[in-house]
């Protein structure tokens, strides 16, 4: 059974950075891209961007280059979300999909999502 | 504003059939495949249909994808009270060189 568990919900201050963890199990870790998405509160879903653990290839969304850095370890089939110098607009909740079989980019598995609240 | 365009809301009563469209362009839908996502309130979304008409792992039957040109639709047949929820249709978008969402619908069954 493929599982994607992240990690718990985080309260963090304006200007602090942040590494959310997403641990894979169930499946060739190395040979999935995990994609992370956002949501803010009371909104829609946005691709933030991916990586492929195989060999570390990333792939930004636009609205979210150089706000973001994707890592993963493959010796605990994890992958990291980081995020630096956090702004209110920054709370949200995050998640991490597997990006599934074929060329359809379709997020076929997920991680139950990391709240993530900036607040002074 | 979503790349892809849905109603914000749907609405039907117990054993309805309700659809939802998904409206994009030649960059996205018009040249790859959709993907639909369900999100029940307060859970992480769920891959619904794939590949336009293709059902993802226990998805019933009752759901549906279509696609035409630059449009796209789930269908959700025999309606139930716990369908209620939020509803995505998603696309890899060539220009922007990644997948893009729709700003979702809520289903709400009366």
């Amino acid at each position: 059974e493929v599982r994607l568990v992240q990690s718990g919900a985080e309260v963090k201050e304006p200007g602090e950075s942040l590494k959310i963890s997403c641990k894979a199990s169930g499946y060739p870790f190395s040979s999935y891209w995990i994609a992370w998405v956002r949501q803010m509160p009371g909104k829609g879903l946005e691709w933030m961007g991916m990586i492929y653990p195989g060999n570390s290839d990333t792939r930004h969304s636009p609205a979210f280059q150089g706000q973001v850095t994707m890592l993963v370890d493959k010796s605990i089939t994890t992958a990291y979300l980081q995020l630096s110098s956090l702004k209110a607009s920054d709370t949200a909740m995050y998640y991490c999909a597997r990006v599934g079989p074929g060329t359809g980019y379709q997020f076929d598995n997920w991680g139950q999502g990391t709240l993530v609240t900036v607040s002074s | 504003q979503s790349v892809l365009t849905q109603p914000p809301s749907a609405s039907g009563t117990p054993g309805q059939r309700v659809t939802i469209s998904c409206s994009g362009s030649s960059s996205n839908i018009g040249s790859h495949t959709v993907n639909w996502y369900q999100q029940l309130p307060g859970t992480a979304p769920k891959l619904l249909i794939y590949s336009n008409n293709q059902w993802a792992s226990g998805v019933p039957d009752r759901f549906s994808g279509s696609k035409s040109g630059t449009s796209a639709s789930l269908a959700i047949s025999g309606l139930q009270s716990e369908d209620e929820g939020d509803y995505y249709c998603a696309a890899w978008d060539g220009r922007l060189s990644g997948p893009v969402f729709g700003g979702g619908t809520k289903l709400t069954v009366l």
